[in-house]
């Protein structure tokens, strides 16, 4: 069973923080990774895709990916009320098949 | 372009009824996809279809079957519905391998 696990939260940070989101994954096989935010009541949204180990980086957010020990993670800089919601964590391999979702870590911005 | 659609928004059955959830994209995109969301247990894969007439079973797949129209349309039908089946229902359809996921707005399903 391939498995993405999340922290649930929730998370508190304080406006102009920095929130560390943490997901780690279970398929060694998995290449490719998703953030999605998800407002209640709303669908996901997309906010980070990364394929490769490293840092990718846009505007206040930046994921990071290290294959070698299965584990995504995505910073927000200068964290908003705004940003107060369940950010999604998922992957895929390189085949045709779904995206595996976390169970999502809700993020709390406290202004 | 209206993305991903999907009808109803909001639904109460009573056990034992049927009916069948509507989705729709106009991206294009091969791959489409049915996820139950409850409190939580994230999103769960119930079936999806990776191409136009082929369709897989996921996490999920109990109690639903689907259809997968043309390449526009998934739908996905509760036989005899179950309190267990309350729920938020996501549509999501994707363009191809590795691409991001694009989620249709929901269906809030209430089986009492």
């Amino acid at each position: 069973q391939k498995e993405v696990e999340q922290n649930s939260g929730p998370l508190s940070v304080p406006e102009g923080a920095i929130a560390s989101l943490n997901c780690t994954y279970s398929d060694r096989g998995s290449q490719s990774f998703f953030w999605y935010r998800q407002y209640s009541g709303k669908s996901p949204e997309l906010i980070m895709f990364i394929y490769s180990n490293g840092d990718k980086e846009d505007g206040r957010f930046t994921a990071q990916l290290n294959k070698a020990s299965q584990y995504v993670s995505l910073l927000i800089r200068d964290s908003q009320p705004s940003d107060s919601a369940t950010y999604l964590c998922a992957g895929t391999n390189s085949g045709n098949t779904p995206l595996v979702f976390g169970k999502g870590t809700r993020l709390s911005v406290i202004a | 372009n209206a993305g991903v659609t999907q009808t109803p928004k909001f639904q109460v059955l009573k056990t034992g009824q049927s009916m069948t959830l509507q989705c729709a994209q106009d991206m294009n995109h091969n791959s489409m996809y049915w996820y139950r969301q409850d409190p939580g247990m994230g999103l769960r894969l119930i079936y999806y279809s990776a191409s136009e007439g082929t369709t897989d079973k996921g996490e999920v797949p109990n109690g639903y079957n689907v259809s997968r129209l043309n390449k526009r349309e998934f739908s996905l039908r509760l036989e005899s519905a179950a309190p267990s089946q309350t729920s938020v229902y996501f549509c999501a359809s994707r363009p191809d391998l590795n691409q991001r996921q694009y989620f249709g707005p929901g269906t809030r399903l209430t089986v009492l």
